[in-house]
């Protein structure tokens, strides 16, 4: 059965204290691997999509990587402003149209 | 208007009403989704429209009904639901064959009385 799993399921940090997410994926062939940004009462934002194992995007505070396992989402000096839930999706090679969503990091950081 | 738009926001309905809701996207792309979130669950694909024609039902009850008039377009309409189908509803759109990241809407938060 194809699966996305997020841990942790919820992270506290410092501000400025950096840390990663990660998002482990058991599928029957990876066509890409997504990050998003979820805000309260909000709809997910695309942040990252990643195809091939050894590929990085960043974006601001935020790095994404990929194995042909699982991905992580660093978060780099972060401040109160990146708090928000991350999602992880994946879309198979066999289905395109279909994104398998993982639960989700809620990520709080404090002041 | 730009991205997906999503209306109404919030609604609240009881078990033996009839309502839709409405989701307009402005990317111009050609495939458009319907999610449901609950609480502590992920995402779950109800629908998926590619070129105005669905491609996919995710064994949804027969108590949500899709409808695509157009790539710009999409409706859920709702009839007799159950209180465990309130949930935040999401609209989704992205253009098959290219990098198809999927741009989601705001969000309307049912409430099933």
């Amino acid at each position: 059965e194809d699966q996305v799993t997020q841990s942790p399921e919820a992270l506290r940090l410092q501000e400025g204290e950096s840390s990663s997410l990660n998002c482990s994926y058991t599928v029957s062939g990876l066509r890409g691997l997504f990050w998003y940004r979820q805000d309260p009462g909000k709809g997910p934002e695309f942040l990252f999509t990643l195809y091939s194992a050894g590929e990085e995007k960043e974006k601001e505070r935020l790095k994404a990587t990929l194995t042909k396992k699982e991905s992580f989402l660093h978060i780099t000096a972060p401040k109160p402003e990146d708090s928000a839930t991350y999602l992880c999706a994946v879309s198979l090679s066999s289905n395109t149209g279909k994104l398998i969503f993982g639960q989700g990091t809620t990520l709080q950081v404090k002041p | 208007e730009t991205g997906v738009t999503q209306t109404p926001r919030h609604l609240v309905m009881g078990m033996t009403n009839k309502k839709s809701l409405k989701c307009e996207q402005h990317l111009g792309h050609n495939a458009m989704y319907w999610y449901k979130q609950s609480a502590k669950k992920p995402l779950e694909l109800m629908f998926v429209y590619s070129l105005e024609e669905r491609v996919e039902n995710n064994s949804v009850p027969s108590r949500f009904s899709p409808e695509c008039p157009n790539s710009s377009h999409l409706f859920l309409h709702l009839h007799t639901l159950q209180p465990e189908d309130s949930a935040l509803y999401l609209c989704a759109s992205s253009q098959e064959g290219t990098t198809e990241t999927q741009y989601f809407g705001p969000g309307t938060r049912l409430l099933v009385l």
